[in-house]
C-alpha cells in the first residue's frame, strides 16, 4: 500500500454541484494531514489543515476519520473557479523530524 | 511583501551541466525543503534543512546537492549525475517543528536537452 493514495480523477462536475474527495494514508501515527490546491503549472497553495476531526472553511470542509485512516475534502456550491488538483499531504514522522508526504493529487473540473 | 521567490522560472541546459536553483525567503522561517514534481506525479522530497549549516537528504537526494549558508536562501545543485533532471522544481519554507504548514515559492520549471 503506498503511503498516500488519492483518485486521480478527473472529477468533472457541474457548478453548483457538491463534490468530495478521498485521501487514504498507510501510516497510522500520522498525526497532521493538509490539503493544497494546485492549478496548472503554478506552486501548490495550502488550503487546510486537519489537526483533529476536522476542520471547516466556508464551502470547504476537511475530515479525518482515524479508524479507515483516510481524510476526506468536501467542497459545496462548487464554482468554476475550483477547478485545480487537490493535493493531500500527510506529515509522518522519522526520529526526531516530520516531512510530508503527498498524493498524486485528485483533478476537478467544474463545468458551467 | 514577505514570501518566497525562485528564480529563474524556466531554465533550460544542455545534458552534462551542473544547473544551480535559487530560492529565497523572507518570512523567518527556519525550515526549508526542495521538492520535485513530475508530470502526473506527487511532490517527492529532495533535501530539506531545519536550520542553518544543516540539511538532510530526503527520498530522491541523488544527483543533487543543496547548502545553507543563511536562513533565508537554500539553493540546490542539479549535477549531471542526475538521470532525469526535466522537471518542476519546487521550494517550500515552514517555521518549523511548531508547525510544519508548508508555503511554497512559485517553482523553477527546469529542461536539459
Amino acid at each position: 500500500r503506498k503511503e498516500v493514495e488519492q483518485d486521480p480523477g478527473p472529477f468533472n462536475v457541474p457548478e453548483g454541484a457538491t463534490v468530495a474527495f478521498n485521501c487514504t494514508y498507510s501510516n497510522s501515527a500520522s498525526q497532521s494531514f493538509f490539503w493544497y490546491r494546485q492549478d496548472c503549472r503554478k506552486e501548490p497553495k495550502l488550503l487546510m489543515s486537519v489537526y483533529s476531526s476536522g476542520n471547516e472553511d466556508g464551502r470547504f470542509t476537511a475530515q479525518l476519520n482515524r479508524a479507515s485512516q483516510y481524510i476526506s475534502l468536501l467542497i459545496r456550491d462548487s464554482k468554476l473557479s475550483d477547478s485545480a488538483t487537490y493535493l493531500c499531504a500527510v506529515l509522518n514522522y522519522g526520529g526526531s523530524q516530520g516531512n510530508l508526504i503527498f498524493g498524486k493529487g485528485t483533478k476537478l473540473s467544474v463545468k458551467p | 511583501d514577505g514570501g518566497i521567490t525562485q528564480s529563474p522560472k524556466y531554465l533550460f541546459r544542455k545534458e552534462g551541466q551542473n544547473v544551480t536553483l535559487s530560492c529565497e525567503q523572507n518570512l523567518n522561517h527556519d525550515a526549508m525543503y526542495w521538492y520535485r514534481q513530475d508530470p502526473g506525479q506527487g511532490l517527492r522530497l529532495i533535501y530539506y534543512s531545519q536550520i542553518v549549516n544543516d540539511f538532510q537528504k530526503g527520498d530522491i537526494a541523488e544527483g543533487y546537492s543543496v547548502s545553507r549558508e543563511k536562513k533565508e536562501s537554500f539553493p540546490l545543485t542539479v549535477t549531471s549525475a542526475q538521470k532525469n533532471p526535466t522537471a518542476f522544481y519546487l521550494c517550500a519554507s515552514t517555521t518549523g517543528p511548531a508547525s510544519y504548514e508548508q508555503y511554497f515559492g512559485p517553482g523553477t520549471r527546469l529542461t536539459v536537452t
